[in-house]
């Protein structure tokens, strides 16, 4: 079964320092992976997917995530924290061979960014 | 372009009471999607459709009714209303080619509380 698995429910980090919010997932194929940030009262953002390519991907206001195929993951990292980077991050996945009404993303459960002035 | 539109942003339904979630989207995606989040349990898909006149039961759609007459309009129905239906939902639309990955743009959200 698919799956994507956010180990963290909340991040801690100081303005300033390096962050990085885990994610694993589970396809039976290969995966196209996204990266949505939701900040207070809003919809999700989306902010940075792999598709195909260069393992490491740039995405919004700073962030990148390292597609990782023998370690099944996709963290997002960021080399500075800013305290407006503080939000839910979702990570999500879909095998890329689903057709049809399958073509539908499989969510982590999100995690909690804070970053500490 | 508005990208993906929702209406209301907030409503308080009594018990037994029916209403319609409006999502419209200006971005002519064929999919489109409702989801609902509640805290600590991530986004759960209620319905989904890949075009006009095409839709699928997501992950829990019970309690809950979706219609796709055109390609901008995805309307939600809820038509006997539980406390169990109090969350957050959001309407979503992609547009499905390799390239994007069929990326998903998100509408601002409607709370919604059943008393």
């Amino acid at each position: 079964a698919q799956s994507v698995a956010q180990p963290e429910d909340q991040v801690n980090v100081a303005e300033g320092n390096p962050l990085t919010v885990k994610c694993t997932y589970s396809v039976s194929g290969n995966p196209y992976l996204f990266w949505y940030v939701q900040y207070p009262n809003r919809g999700l953002q989306f902010l940075l997917k792999y598709i195909t390519g260069d393992n490491l991907v740039k995405g919004s206001y700073g962030f990148e995530a390292e597609f990782n195929k023998s370690q099944t993951s996709f963290h997002l990292k960021k080399p500075s924290a800013l305290v407006s980077d503080s939000a839910l991050y979702f990570c999500a996945v879909r095998d890329r061979f689903n057709a049809g009404n399958n073509r539908k993303l499989i969510w982590g459960l999100g995690t909690s960014l804070a970053v500490n002035p | 372009n508005a990208g993906v539109t929702q209406t209301p942003k907030f409503r308080i339904l009594k018990i037994g009471q029916s209403m319609t979630l409006q999502c419209a989207q200006d971005m002519n995606h064929n999919y489109m999607y409702w989801y609902r989040q509640d805290p600590g349990m991530g986004l759960k898909l209620i319905y989904y459709s890949v075009g006009a006149g095409i839709t699928d039961k997501g992950e829990v759609p019970n309690g809950y009714n979706v219609s796709r007459s055109t390609t901008e309009d995805f309307p939600l129905r809820l038509e006997l209303a539980a406390p169990s239906q109090t969350s957050v939902y959001f309407c979503a639309s992609s547009y499905p080619t390799p390239e994007a990955g069929e990326t998903q743009y998100f509408g601002p959200g409607t709370r919604l509380l059943v008393l």
